[in-house]
């Protein structure tokens, strides 16, 4: 599976939308994308996922470039239950691995 | 509905000994994986099943590591015998059968686990 890019760590106030950046330089037609999260001292958990067209769900939103080689997870309003490490990951279809780097840790100032 | 569940949450143990992890996953899931998961790092996958087959375990240290799914449910990592560089948190999740891509995947708190 290709890689992906993320910086190390976020700040973001409450209230305050946060933008969160992945970039896939080596993305193939067939991998699509996923975010999960992961709470402290908790398991990660899934946030949303996309292949070609932007994607909404009642967690964030998700934009991926036309050229699909970045994607933004947005979330619209954070709040302090956001402060998480979250994972952007590309699986191919048919590969049914996950493979997490080191994500991106966000943090959310009261 | 009940979440991944997994037990015990912490456990500390000598070097040398032995250690067992025990998962249930969701009900209705069909494959079940078991992830490693060091300070700072992102999940490592050791093994995933199809039911009560081992369809991936590539990554799983066979030397000291072994695993079990019996009746494709509930399901069993252990550590004979537990090394220093062992310690680390060990995460299980579930998921319906792939198809196509890969599926949500739904994880446990995960058991940090000490070795002294």
């Amino acid at each position: 599976d290709a890689k992906t890019t993320q910086p190390n760590s976020m700040e973001s106030n409450e209230e305050e939308p946060v933008h969160l950046p992945c970039n896939h330089s080596t993305i193939s037609g067939t991998d699509y994308i996923h975010w999960y999260r992961q709470l402290p001292s908790q398991g990660p958990e899934y946030v949303i996922h996309g292949l070609t067209s932007n994607v909404n769900n009642r967690m964030a939103s998700l934009a991926i470039a036309e050229d699909r080689k970045s994607s933004t997870l947005i979330l619209h309003r954070a709040t302090l239950r956001d402060a998480a490490v979250y994972y952007c990951i590309l699986s191919g279809a048919g590969s049914y691995q996950l493979t997490f780097g080191k994500g991106t840790k966000l943090s959310v100032i009261p | 509905e009940a979440g991944v569940v997994q037990s015990p949450r912490y456990k500390i143990i000598e070097k040398k000994q032995p250690v067992a992890f025990w998962c249930n996953p969701i009900s209705g899931h069909n494959t079940l994986y078991w992830y490693l998961q060091n300070l700072g790092q992102g999940p490592e996958l050791l093994i995933r099943y199809e039911n009560e087959e081992a369809v991936d375990d590539s990554q799983l240290p066979k030397d000291r590591f072994s695993a079990e799914r019996l009746k494709g449910v509930d399901s069993t990592l252990k550590i004979q015998p537990a090394e220093l560089g062992d310690s680390a948190v060990y995460l299980c999740a579930s998921s319906t059968t792939p198809s196509g891509r890969a599926s949500e995947q739904f994880f446990g708190p995960g058991t940090r686990l000490t070795v002294l």
